[in-house]
């Protein structure tokens, strides 16, 4: 599977939109981009996933460029709530694993 | 939400004894589900992949004589530290799948301390 690059860490007002980004330059036309997060002591959460088209669900939304190269996963109104790392992951398509980097460490600051 | 339930939340042991370790999918058939260990402040690292009724797969450098991986139901896995030592104290988190292209969601995970 592909190797995903995130910064180590973030910043973020409370009440602003955080944006993520993700590297794949690697990445294949059957892979999906996955973005799960993980709140301190508790197993992973999954935010939402892609192919080629954005993806919007209740949680955040997911933009992919064109070329798939890279990848955003924006949380619209970030909460104090939403400080976690966040793991973006691409998976083949049928695949079964879910390799996690070390992800990007969002704080949400009031 | 998929739900995935994960028993018990937190162990602690003596050293040589061992620990089972339950993952439930609690509102759909989990065909395939996920085993990962992760040590403080480091990422979640696969330990195994078991579908129903098979045999687990484990990630190289996994011992499968240690950690005994049953996945008898669709709803059902469990994981056995076998004779656990402190060197098997970690975080242990359960993932479950059902149909081939849909997100594993995982448990909450079970802190094992062995003294």
């Amino acid at each position: 599977d592909a190797k995903t690059t995130q910064p180590p860490s973030m910043d973020c007002a409370e009440g602003r939109a955080a944006n993520l980004p993700c590297n794949h330059s690697t990445i294949s036309g059957n892979e999906y981009v996955y973005w799960y997060r993980q709140i301190h002591s508790q197993g992973p959460q999954y935010i939402i996933h892609g192919l080629k088209n954005n993806e919007t669900n209740e949680m955040a939304s997911l933009i992919i460029t064109e070329d798939r190269k890279s990848s955003t996963l924006i949380l619209p109104h970030a909460t104090l709530r939403d400080t976690a790392v966040y793991y973006c992951i691409v998976r083949v398509a049928g695949g079964n694993k879910l390799v996690f980097g070390a992800g990007t460490i969002l704080r949400v600051k009031s | 939400g998929a739900v995935v339930s994960q028993h018990p939340s937190w162990v602690i042991c003596k050293s040589g004894t061992s620990v089972k370790i339950e993952c439930r999918s609690l509102d759909f058939q989990a065909t395939t589900m996920f085993w990962y260990r992760q040590f403080p402040k480091q990422s979640l690292m696969l330990m195994a992949t078991s579908n129903e009724g098979s045999k687990a797969t484990y990630e190289q450098g996994v011992e499968k004589d240690k950690f005994l991986i049953n996945h008898a139901s669709l709803t059902l896995s469990t994981l056995t530290v076998t004779s656990a030592h402190p060197e098997d104290s970690s975080f242990y988190i359960c993932s479950a799948r059902g149909e081939i292209n849909q997100p594993q969601h995982f448990g909450d995970g079970t802190r094992l301390s062995i003294l």
